[in-house]
């Protein structure tokens, strides 16, 4: 089945540093959404972003929906250590998957010691 | 408080022996689903349901089983057909009409190891 690619894999963080992370596609989607997931539980909904060109803030967390509907980024500014988790992409679209969700590989964020 | 609780939290399993994961929601979600996440993959969908007493495959169905006898439970079991079941399962509930997105819950997971 159809998976987003997201980038970067993994990366390291020291506090204070600003990140960033992106999910690409193929197929054009009409709805993108953020999520973090911590060690051993379920993801967690940050963002979700429903237009085209849409840029969304939750407090240090800002999202874009992608002007060509085939793309987002999430950047986090200043992180701090509890920011640390897999942070995933996840796009719908109604006429190619219905109400399923289709998510990115996944980007660890991961303290520089 | 309304939310989706997995249970076993981890769950050890013999090579050869089915077993079941249990999934329960009391958000008065009409869609459940069973997501598969290994290291590096991201999730992948099991199966799928949007109503009781019916559901669908998703992308990695086979060795899997469900039941959808309640609106409030999605057992999902693990048969011994699974070539590789070690993995983190999750379940996940929503909404079925427009906006269903942002109603998306997920539960707390289940470990699963072959032993």
């Amino acid at each position: 089945g159809q998976q987003l690619n997201q980038s970067p894999q993994s990366m390291f963080i020291q506090e204070g540093e600003d990140v960033s992370m992106n999910c690409t596609s193929s197929s054009i989607f009409n709805t993108w959404l953020w999520y973090k997931q911590d060690p051993g539980e379920g993801p967690v909904l940050l963002i979700a972003l429903y237009k085209a060109g849409e840029l969304t803030s939750n407090g240090r967390l800002t999202a874009q929906f992608g002007i060509t509907r085939k793309d987002s980024f999430l950047n986090i500014s200043a992180s701090i250590p509890s920011d640390v988790g897999i942070y995933f992409c996840a796009g719908q679209a109604t006429w190619e998957y219905g109400n399923k969700l289709v998510f990115g590989a996944g980007t660890i964020l991961r303290v520089k010691s | 408080d309304g939310g989706i609780t997995q249970s076993p939290k981890y769950l050890f399993r013999k090579e050869g022996q089915n077993v079941t994961l249990s999934c329960e929601q009391n958000l008065n979600h009409d869609a459940m689903y069973w997501y598969r996440q290994d290291p590096g993959q991201g999730l992948r969908l099991i199966y799928y349901s949007q109503i009781v007493n019916d559901f669908q495959k998703g992308d990695i169905a086979e060795g899997y089983s469900v039941s959808r006898e309640k609106k409030e439970s999605f057992p999902l079991t693990v048969t011994s057909a699974q070539k590789n079941p070690t993995a983190f399962y999750l379940c996940a509930s929503s909404t079925t009409g427009t906006g269903f997105v942002a109603s998306y819950t997920f539960g707390s997971g289940t470990r699963l190891t072959v032993v």
